[in-house]
């Protein structure tokens, strides 16, 4: 299985500042995943993001407010840009397992709380 | 558009008791279907995968059904501790690797 960490693993942030999100993985993958879940709710999928080519964006997302960067097969960063109350959430990052059935690994998070 | 839904949306059970948690998806074009387990503001732990081509996975306590002509799968917990509460979130697999998830069916197990 995959081992994921995120940092930061909180934050509190005020409204109209950006946070940028960093996610490491133990090996390599070649797409890494980046979902939302705001508060009481499931999660849903904000990206995904293959190295060496623009991140794929969901409907509702855009990439001026959720810039992702995918520098090389083991590492992204997702920033949340000129942030609102409403973005705040967990905000995690994925990777499928590489292994049998494509199993798939979350991170263990980055709670933002926007002030 | 795939829609998973939750059933119970919470469930609290004395310790010991057997429970079954239920999961049913619109599309059943899937490739896999998985359960994962949260706990409060933590990221998610794989409990159970299991390909569209399987009927179930089974792992310790814990066993997962899957009929996906019928778009449903179940999630049996034997003998329910405390340690096993938590919030239980139903995901399927479609194309793109995308994950569509349930709302979560939060569970109180009591000592």
């Amino acid at each position: 299985s995959a081992v994921i960490s995120q940092k930061p693993s909180r934050d509190i942030c005020q409204r109209g500042t950006s946070l940028t999100i960093q996610c490491q993985v133990d090996s390599q993958v070649t797409m890494m995943f980046w979902y939302r879940q705001q508060p009481g709710q499931s999660l849903t999928l904000i990206a995904t993001a293959n190295q060496g080519s623009e991140a794929t964006y969901e409907s509702g997302f855009v990439i001026d407010k959720f810039p992702i960067s995918r520098p090389n097969l083991t590492f992204s960063t997702l920033t949340v840009s000129n942030m609102s109350p409403e973005d705040s959430s967990i905000y995690l990052c994925s990777v499928e397992g590489g292994g049998i059935g494509d199993e798939q690994f979350f991170g263990p998070g980055t709670r933002l709380t926007v002030l | 558009k795939q829609e998973v839904t939750q059933i119970p949306a919470a469930l609290s059970v004395p310790e010991g008791e057997n429970l079954v948690l239920n999961c049913s998806f619109t599309d059943s074009a899937i490739y896999n279907l998985q359960w994962f387990r949260q706990d409060p503001g933590k990221g998610l732990t794989s409990l159970l995968l299991i390909q569209s081509s399987q009927r179930e996975q089974t792992s310790g306590r814990l066993n997962a059904s899957l009929d996906k002509s019928s778009g449903r799968s179940t999630l049996y917990i034997a003998a329910s501790q405390p340690g096993d509460s938590a919030t239980y979130l139903c995901a399927v697999k479609t194309s793109g690797s995308r994950l569509t998830f349930g709302e979560g069916t939060q569970l109180t197990v009591n000592p």
